[in-house]
């Protein structure tokens, strides 16, 4: 069964304290893994999409990488408006029909 | 623009009322779906479809019902609400997926209230 673990549940930064997110992930023949941004009350925006390990994509102060067991979220020099909920999410080729499986996601704080 | 609209943003309504949450979308989209998500959790996929006529349950069971008379629109529709529906209703859509552009795009979602 797909499956998405992302961790941890909860992160508190100060602003330009750079960290990393986690999204561990089982699933049945890779097609593709996404990071989405949530804010409060609004739906989920795409952020990026990796399909094989090693593969590495940037925007502004994120960069996610991708291995074969995982993905990591790194944010360099975070500021405040980059708090949000971020969600992790797989595309397997196995009988999740290419649809979705989200993890519960990483809610990020950053502080002034 | 290319788009995924939502209405209605809020709603607040009485145990036992018929109500339609409305999704349409700019996005030239074939494939469309529609997620509940409650405070702190993950998002469950409820329905999706792969074009007109097309409709398929998804992974958490809903006592919702869909259609897709038409590419852009997949309204999603209660025929009775329960305070047991009260949730965030996302609606997304993506490409077929048989491509490299898989990816889903959001719309703002529906926050229900069944009082």
């Amino acid at each position: 069964e797909d499956q998405v673990t992302q961790s941890p549940e909860a992160l508190r930064l100060q602003e330009g304290e750079s960290s990393s997110l986690n999204c561990s992930y089982t699933v049945s023949g890779l097609r593709g893994l996404f990071w989405y941004r949530q804010d409060p009350g609004k739906g989920p925006e795409f952020l990026f999409t990796l399909y094989s390990a090693g593969e590495e994509k940037e925007k502004e102060r994120l960069k996610a990488t991708l291995t074969k067991k995982e993905s990591f979220l790194h944010i360099t020099a975070p500021k405040p408006e980059d708090s949000a909920t971020y969600l992790c999410a797989v595309q397997g080729r196995g009988g999740s029909q290419g649809n979705l499986i989200f993890g519960k996601g990483t809610k990020l704080s950053v502080k002034p | 623009e290319a788009d995924i609209y939502q209405t209605p943003r809020y709603l607040v309504i009485g145990t036992g009322k018929k109500i339609t949450l409305e999704c349409s979308q700019t996005m030239g989209h074939d494939k469309m779906y529609w997620y509940q998500q409650d405070p702190g959790m993950e998002l469950h996929l409820i329905h999706y479809s792969y074009g007109v006529n097309s409709t398929e349950k998804g992974d958490l069971s809903s006592e919702s019902t869909v259609s897709r008379i038409r590419t852009e629109h997949f309204p999603l529709t209660l025929e009775s609400a329960r305070p047991s529906h009260t949730s965030q209703y996302l609606c997304a859509s993506s490409d077929l997926g048989g491509g490299p552009h898989n990816e889903q795009f959001f719309g703002p979602g529906t926050r229900l209230t069944v009082l």
